[in-house]
């Protein structure tokens, strides 16, 4: 499965709403679809997995939505520290049990 | 509070095997899966395997060729190694530990930034 991630740069400014999109190449389960965010320096963090639940500690900011090839993070009002590069991602059983990651989109401000 | 640290050789020349080592503090061991992910500037994260406490393995098939994963579950440490290394494997490497109970990574390591050069 292709992920892909659009737009590939985000310019916002704090306060505002951001959203980010993921499509994927063939339908899959929204239990396999995945979020996280990335700061510089540092190992990604899970924001979001089965599509929409929150992992342990992320703001309600932070909502997940989305089904078969359609997904969607949307931040609702944009904090400082949100600025960060953001990856969506699949998990796939078959053929091969394997995670696929899209290329990322970078939230910048503007 | 669950912590991965990792280790291992941060320079290679090609051909050789990259080993990194990493270990969970703080949290449990038994009954996950924990991955093995890298990114480089030109491919950006990219799944490698994962290997469950039972030893129970999935490998990118890009990259299975090359990969083992082992696991020590006294040390509770998972364990890569990357055969006939090339510029192409420079990356950061990061293990991982996958959602009990869903799909995705939830605990990460720092990182090893791995270099293969002549």
């Amino acid at each position: 499965i292709v992920l892909t991630q659009s737009p590939g740069t985000l310019s916002l400014s704090p306060g505002e709403r951001a959203t980010f999109s993921c499509r994927a190449d063939q339908s899959v389960s929204s239990t396999y679809l995945a979020w996280f965010q990335q700061q510089p320096g540092q190992a990604p963090r899970l924001l979001i997995f089965g599509a929409s639940t929150r992992a342990t500690g992320i703001s309600d900011r932070f909502s997940g939505s989305g089904s078969g090839t359609d997904f969607t993070l949307t931040i609702s009002r944009l904090e400082p520290e949100d600025f960060a590069v953001y990856y969506c991602q699949v998990y796939t059983g078959s053929p091969s049990s394997m995670y696929t990651f899209g290329q990322g989109t970078k939230l910048e401000i503007k | 509070q669950v912590q991965l640290q990792q280790w291992g050789a941060g320079l290679l020349k090609p051909s050789e095997t990259l080993s990194l080592t990493c270990a969970v503090y703080g949290g449990p061991f038994s009954g996950y899966y924990w991955s093995w992910i890298r990114q480089s500037p030109g491919k950006g994260l990219e799944w490698i395997g994962e290997i469950k406490s039972s030893g129970r393995t999935n490998f990118n098939p890009s990259l299975k060729s090359r990969v083992t994963v082992s696991v020590d579950t006294s040390k509770k440490q998972v364990s890569l190694k990357l055969y006939s290394v090339t510029a192409a494997d420079t990356a950061i490497y990061y293990c991982a530990r996958n959602h009990k109970y869903s799909y995705g990574q939830d605990y990460w390591g720092q990182g090893t930034l791995v270099t293969v050069s002549s």
